[in-house]
This record gives C-alpha cells, sequence and structure tokens, in this order.
C-alpha cells in the first residue's frame, strides 16, 4: 500500500468551507484513493473515494491531483459536527488491505 | 439493518489471560479486518481475511490470533504473548475489490489490569 502523509490537525471555522490535504507520492496506477472519518470512541466512517477524477457525494467533494501524488478533501461548509479525525487511505487490491496513518484532526470552531 | 457487530464493547482482564473479541457482519463481505487502535494514534492493522479459511498477517500480528470458519465471523484472540493489550480495537469488512467501502463496528475496549 502506498504511504500517506497528512497534517496532524487543522482548524476551520463553523459554515467555512475546509480543505485538507493528502499526500500519498508512492501511489500506484491501480490503488484508489479512500477517505474516512472517526469520531472519538467510534469506528470511522466513510466519506469518500475516488481513482483519478473529481468526486462530489452529499458529505464532501474529492480532488485528486493530475499526477494523483496528492489529493484535498473538501468540506464546503464546516459544522460542528465535522470535527473529527479524517483519514486518507490508498487501497490496492492486489495487497487485499488497508493501512491508516494518524490522519488530521479538525476543529471546527463555532 | 445491515453491518457489523462487536462485542463486547469493554472489557477487563487480568495480566496472563487470553481475550477473544468477537465480530460478525451481515453484510455478506468476504474481507474482514482487524485494527488496534491506541489513544491519539491512527489505526494498525493486526489480521486481515479475503475469504473463508484463509488470513494474513498484518502489520502487528504477534501476540494475536484469528480465525474465519465461517464468512460473516472473524473473531480476534489477544493472547498472553501480547506485551501490551490495552487498547481499542476496530473490526471492519468489505468487498474485495479495491473500491469496496470498509465498514466498520463500534469497537470493543479493553483494558488489562
Amino acid at each position: 500500500d502506498a504511504k500517506t502523509t497528512q497534517p496532524n490537525s487543522m482548524e476551520s471555522n463553523e459554515e467555512e468551507p475546509v480543505h485538507l490535504p493528502c499526500n500519498h507520492s508512492t501511489i500506484s496506477g491501480t490503488d484508489y484513493i479512500h477517505w474516512y472519518r472517526q469520531l472519538p470512541s467510534q469506528g470511522p466512517e466513510y466519506v469518500i473515494h475516488g481513482l483519478t477524477s473529481n468526486v462530489n457525494n452529499r458529505m464532501a467533494s474529492l480532488a485528486i491531483a493530475e499526477d494523483r501524488k496528492s489529493s484535498t478533501l473538501i468540506l464546503h461548509r464546516a459544522t460542528l459536527r465535522d470535527a473529527a479525525v479524517y483519514y486518507c487511505i490508498c487501497q490496492n487490491t492486489n495487497a487485499g488491505k488497508s493501512t491508516f496513518g494518524d490522519g488530521t484532526t479538525l476543529t471546527v470552531k463555532p | 439493518d445491515g453491518g457489523i457487530t462487536q462485542s463486547p464493547k469493554y472489557l477487563f482482564r487480568k495480566e496472563g489471560q487470553n481475550v477473544t473479541l468477537s465480530c460478525e457482519q451481515n453484510l455478506n463481505h468476504d474481507a474482514m479486518y482487524w485494527y488496534r487502535q491506541d489513544p491519539g494514534q491512527g489505526l494498525r492493522l493486526i489480521y486481515y481475511s479475503q475469504i473463508v479459511n484463509d488470513f494474513q498477517k498484518g502489520d502487528i500480528a504477534e501476540g494475536y490470533s484469528v480465525s474465519r470458519e465461517k464468512k460473516e465471523s472473524f473473531p480476534l484472540t489477544v493472547t498472553s504473548a501480547q506485551k501490551n493489550p490495552t487498547a481499542f480495537y476496530l473490526c471492519a469488512s468489505s468487498r474485495r475489490e479495491n473500491t469496496g467501502e470498509l465498514f466498520f463496528g463500534e469497537g470493543s475496549r479493553l483494558t488489562v489490569l
């Protein structure tokens, strides 16, 4: 699996957009980029995933660099409920496993 | 409702005792995973299984054992050989393809006294 690098923490104001970056410079051609988030004492939940093109869903948008070595999770209007640890992982079917780093702790200020 | 169920949610054990954590899924997923999480840290992969009767070691398998006798069940045993077993344990499942979203259970918090 490709190793991912994320900032330890980020802050945002409520109702403002948030851009969470992730570097994955060793990503392979078959790796999908997935994002998950985790609230305290809970299991992570899926947010979004993509391969090459930018993706949108009801929770967030995923912008993937043209060379695929980095990606950005975009929360269009942060709410207090978005405060969580966000994980970026590269998922490869051949490896059959997923490895999580330490993620980014997002704090949302009212 | 479909999902993953982990039990027990909280568990206390004495040093030297083996402990088995249960993980059951009714999502018809082929792949299942066990992770360990220590306070303030990310998830580390212990074991994973892509198919019944087959499993592979993850990054921190020492002191742990698993079995996959049924598609829906993937129990984890924390043995006395695990030097520091106190942690939050998470089970997950997914389809085998790399687009497969991971579904997580609520976790089991093990404290060894």
